[in-house]
């Protein structure tokens, strides 16, 4: 069964370094997603990306954040200058139409950042 | 926000018997969704019930929905030490899916 791969599994990096989180999602989906999860914590969306332009974003998804789909097969997460806080794992998501049309998400194994 | 909330946050059972689940959300939906999480792993989605449904099995699961009430409930029968894991819900309307805090199932053996 396809599925969605990301890379690296863990990441850690240093206080104000930038960060790309990378996705392949599953070849035929359109829409595209990242969430995240605070250890322990609830599942937070960030961003969904549709048609090469970002759908909708949350509040957290501020101007530290950017996503990009360099070619036809990567979904990349971008985090300009890191902060404690944004150690987290993040969760790539794919599906073939939009959630709202009764779909669900295929989730990959994340990336765990550390910030330091 | 049409997040759910799943209640109990944490549940602890012997294998063999069942376990229920359940989560509440706020706005109205088009569908609302279970996923399962392993420890450090990502969601897996279990079942999606649509707002016209009542009720709806897989296996050992069997959802409820309750659009009158918000709520929505997860049954897994017969439990087994492999179902150990947090569960979401998560619903959805015209927006992406928002999920709640989980319920962590631990079933011993």
């Amino acid at each position: 069964e396809p599925e969605v791969t990301q890379t690296p599994s863990h990441q850690v990096t240093q206080m104000g370094q930038e960060v790309i989180l990378r996705c392949v999602p599953i070849s035929n989906h359109l829409y595209f997603y990242w969430y995240r999860q605070i250890l322990g914590q609830k599942v937070e969306f960030l961003v969904s990306f549709y048609n090469n332009e970002i759908s909708e974003k949350s509040e957290i998804f501020d101007d530290q954040f950017s996503v990009e789909r360099p070619d036809g097969s990567n979904f990349t997460l971008k985090i300009r200058s890191t902060k404690l806080e944004d150690s987290a794992m993040y969760f790539c998501a794919s599906t073939l139409v939009g959630t709202g049309q009764n779909s669900p998400l295929h989730f990959g194994n994340g990336t765990r950042l550390t910030v330091t | 926000s049409q997040q759910g909330e799943e209640d109990p946050q944490a549940l602890s059972i012997q294998e063999g018997e069942n376990a229920t689940m359940n989560c509440s959300y706020k706005t109205s939906i088009n569908n609302l969704q279970w996923y399962r999480q392993n420890s450090g792993r990502g969601l897996v989605h279990l079942i999606l019930i649509r707002s016209n449904e009542r009720e709806k099995h897989s296996g050992r699961l069997r959802v409820t929905l309750d659009t009158s009430k918000k709520s929505s409930s997860l049954l897994i029968t017969a439990s087994r030490a492999a179902d150990t894991a947090s569960y979401f819900c998560a619903s959805s309307g015209n927006t992406p899916l928002v999920f709640g805090k989980g319920t962590r199932l631990s079933v011993i053996a």
